[in-house]
């Protein structure tokens, strides 16, 4: 069965602190990672990984992936009040029916007090 | 980015009663969106895949007569929960799959909230 575990479960912080948001993951034929931010309705998409070691970068954000240890980290430079929100990691499988289906971990609850 | 939209937003019902909840993609064509449930404090649990002009795929322990799946065009996929019970009470939300756009990932509705009394 495929898992993902997402830590901590929840964190807070002051603005302008640093954060980094771990995700680790067992999944069958692995597609690709990807990370959500969710506040109070969907979550919105903030990166997609397929690759080790390639860092992508969204202003304050970052994220990374190792796929021979099978995790991702997301971090937070600098973070602000608007940071505050449940941050998801989902994976997701390839093959067959399986295309494109997402496994989500459990969120990181992240609050940035002013 | 693309777009995705539900409606509606939210839904208060009577137990018993059916509510229909719509999926939309308005800028892109989905062959593929999906389902999930996320009960409060938890995360989203993926409930069906809905393929455009096929049958729906329903994951394990999710009810497929009760959770009716219809993809009936490309821009279009709608979840309606019959019979409703409180314990049908969740957020329902939809993905629609923009393969092959940038990035080639999926994209989230709003959300629905749906209350069963």
């Amino acid at each position: 069965e495929d898992k993902v575990v997402q830590s901590p479960l929840s964190l807070v912080v002051h603005e302008g602190d640093t954060v980094t948001l771990n995700c680790s993951y067992e999944v069958t034929n692995f597609r690709s990672l990807l990370w959500y931010k969710q506040e109070k309705k969907a979550p919105t998409f903030l990166f997609m990984l397929t690759s080790s070691g390639i860092e992508k970068k969204s202003g304050r954000l970052s994220s990374i992936l190792d796929k021979k240890e099978l995790f991702s980290i997301l971090n937070i430079t600098a973070t602000q009040t608007g940071d505050s929100a449940i941050y998801l990691c989902a994976v997701e499988r390839t093959g067959g029916t399986s295309y494109g289906k997402l496994t989500f971990g459990q969120g990181t609850i992240l609050t940035v007090h002013p | 980015g693309a777009v995705v939209s539900q409606h509606p937003s939210w839904v208060i019902c009577k137990s018993g009663t059916s509510v229909k909840i719509e999926c939309r993609s308005l800028d892109f064509q989905a062959t593929t969106m999906f389902w999930y449930r996320q009960f409060p404090k938890q995360s989203l649990m993926l409930m069906a895949t809905s393929n455009e002009g096929s049958k729906a795929t329903y994951e394990q322990g999710v009810e497929k007569d009760k959770f009716l799946i219809n993809h009936a065009s490309l821009t279009l996929s709608t979840l309606t929960v019959t019979s409703a019970h409180p314990e049908d009470s969740s957020f329902y939300i939809c993905s629609a799959d923009e393969r092959g756009g940038i990035p080639d990932t999926q994209y989230f509705g709003p959300g629905t909230r749906l209350t069963v009394l």
